[in-house]
């Protein structure tokens, strides 16, 4: 157990909904990553933010959105959902001044029907 | 930008011999490399890093790695494979800078590991 939670662990929904996908740090950690793991693309880097504010981007649509509150939980946002959207999303987490070290959640697998 | 290559989908071993899984790298400045493990339906678990120091670094479970340099390879190695070691694996790199830590990984290696 990496002291990451996701909730939820699964998600089914239709094309064009909206959903959102919860992440808690390990205590004391700052920084939340997301990342996105799909047969088509792999394992890829999609938003950092650190301690509420965003820190480095990757290639994340303009269809998804996160944030990071005061008490340093993260949501992901995914709008207008399209069937290639289905995929595990990982949450991670890490120490402050320790951001090789990534500790992943358990991931929670959406899919889009 | 920095990139890891797995040239290998697939590695198939008999229990007892000893693994690799190849990975190179391609990077501007000193590499900060890992390997990751995710088991079926499982999430990701860290093997091990290399940021500086030795060449040759050990992680759980029985696995080390070796950075070369003049290869840019990080190659994962283990003396005697066990079925339980089966899985897929990724090979790492650290992009950004200060508190920016975005991990880039490789498309992955499925081990294969059998009785």
């Amino acid at each position: 157990d990496s002291g990451v939670t996701q909730t939820p662990k699964h998600l089914i929904t239709a094309t064009g909904q909206r959903v959102t996908l919860r992440c808690s740090p390990r205590s004391g950690d700052l920084s939340v990553y997301w990342y996105q793991q799909s047969l088509d693309q792999g394992l890829q880097f999609l938003i950092q933010y650190y301690n509420g504010e965003e820190r480095a981007k990757g290639n994340i649509l303009e269809r998804f959105s996160a944030q990071q509150f005061p008490d340093l939980h993260s949501e992901l946002n995914l709008s207008s959902l399209e069937l290639g959207d289905s995929a595990l999303y990982f949450c991670a987490s890490s120490p402050p001044g320790l951001r090789e070290t990534q500790y992943f959640g358990p991931g929670t697998r959406l899919l889009v029907l | 930008a920095q990139s890891v290559a797995q040239p290998e989908d697939q590695v198939n071993v008999a229990e007892g011999n000893p693994l690799t899984v190849k990975c190179t790298y391609s990077v501007s400045g000193n590499p900060y490399l890992f390997w990751y493990v995710q088991y079926p339906n499982r999430g990701l678990q860290f093997l091990l890093k290399y940021i500086t120091g030795d060449n040759l670094v050990k992680g759980s479970y029985g696995f080390e790695a070796e950075f070369n340099k003049s290869q840019t390879s990080f190659h994962l190695k283990k003396p005697s494979a066990l079925v339980s070691d089966s899985a897929l694996y990724f090979c790492v790199v650290l992009e950004g800078s200060g508190n920016t830590g975005k991990l880039i990984f490789g498309q992955g290696t499925t081990l294969q590991v059998k009785p």
